[in-house]
């Protein structure tokens, strides 16, 4: 199995551009989540989906966007870009969200210029 | 707000000797808590994850402890090798709405 896989795993954006980073997962989980990783800061969760069709907003959301048309699929859009954005992204799923053991994607670096 | 802290930052120790990872969180009504590794520009490795009615789990050199009162947990690794040098999180999950509070880590470097 791949696991949760997530591309690109590199990205320099100019501030204001928009751009979708793309999570997949093949283990049939019904949730999956969005996090950023910044210097000396734990993860923190931008939004998450408890099934197709269902999202909510997690602590940091502003200027991002998701959908989760698929179990499979759950990709986060930035909207207009931002330095501020600019930060190791984590895309994760479980089988529920109760069952919170988390497998991760490789995750992707962004950088806004 | 779930408050979830990890001490030190950093640290680093020969090989062959014991590591003890500290993680602390303010509020006790938590599911449960996962520990994961994180290796230099890669994801997050789950390595153990130990329910709120639990006072333990073990896997292979690998030990944590919950002690849900005081919030605290405390992750060991016996007999460490150069191999174990990586980052360590703790994330606790909150009991209302199961969500995962990340501390920002203990960043571990064994000596050879």
């Amino acid at each position: 199995n791949a696991g949760v896989t997530q591309t690109p795993k590199f990205q320099v954006l100019k501030t204001g551009q928009s751009m979708t980073l793309q999570c997949a997962q093949d283990m049939n989980h019904e949730y999956m989540s969005w996090y950023r990783q910044d210097p000396g800061m734990g993860l923190r969760l931008i939004h998450y989906s408890v099934g197709a069709g269902i999202t909510d907003q997690g602590e940091v959301p502003n200027g991002y966007n998701v959908s989760r048309s698929t179990t499979e699929d759950f990709p986060l859009r930035l909207l207009s870009a931002a330095p501020s954005q600019t930060s190791v992204y984590f895309c994760a799923s479980s089988l529920n969200r109760r069952n919170t053991e988390a497998f991760f994607g490789q995750g992707t670096r962004l950088t806004v210029v | 707000k779930q408050e979830v802290t990890q001490i030190p930052a950093a640290l680093s120790v020969p090989e062959g000797e014991n590591l003890v990872l500290n993680c602390s969180f303010t509020d006790s009504a938590i599911y449960n808590l996962q520990w994961f590794r994180q290796d230099p520009g890669k994801g997050l490795t789950s390595l153990l994850l130990i329910q709120s009615s639990q006072r333990e789990q073990t896997s292979g050199r690998l030990n944590a402890s919950l002690d849900k009162s005081s919030g605290r947990s405390t992750l060991y690794i016996a007999a460490s090798q150069p191999g174990d040098s990586a980052t360590y999180l703790c994330a606790v999950s909150r009991s209302n709405d199961y969500k995962l509070s990340f501390g920002a880590g203990t960043t571990v470097t064994v000596r050879a």
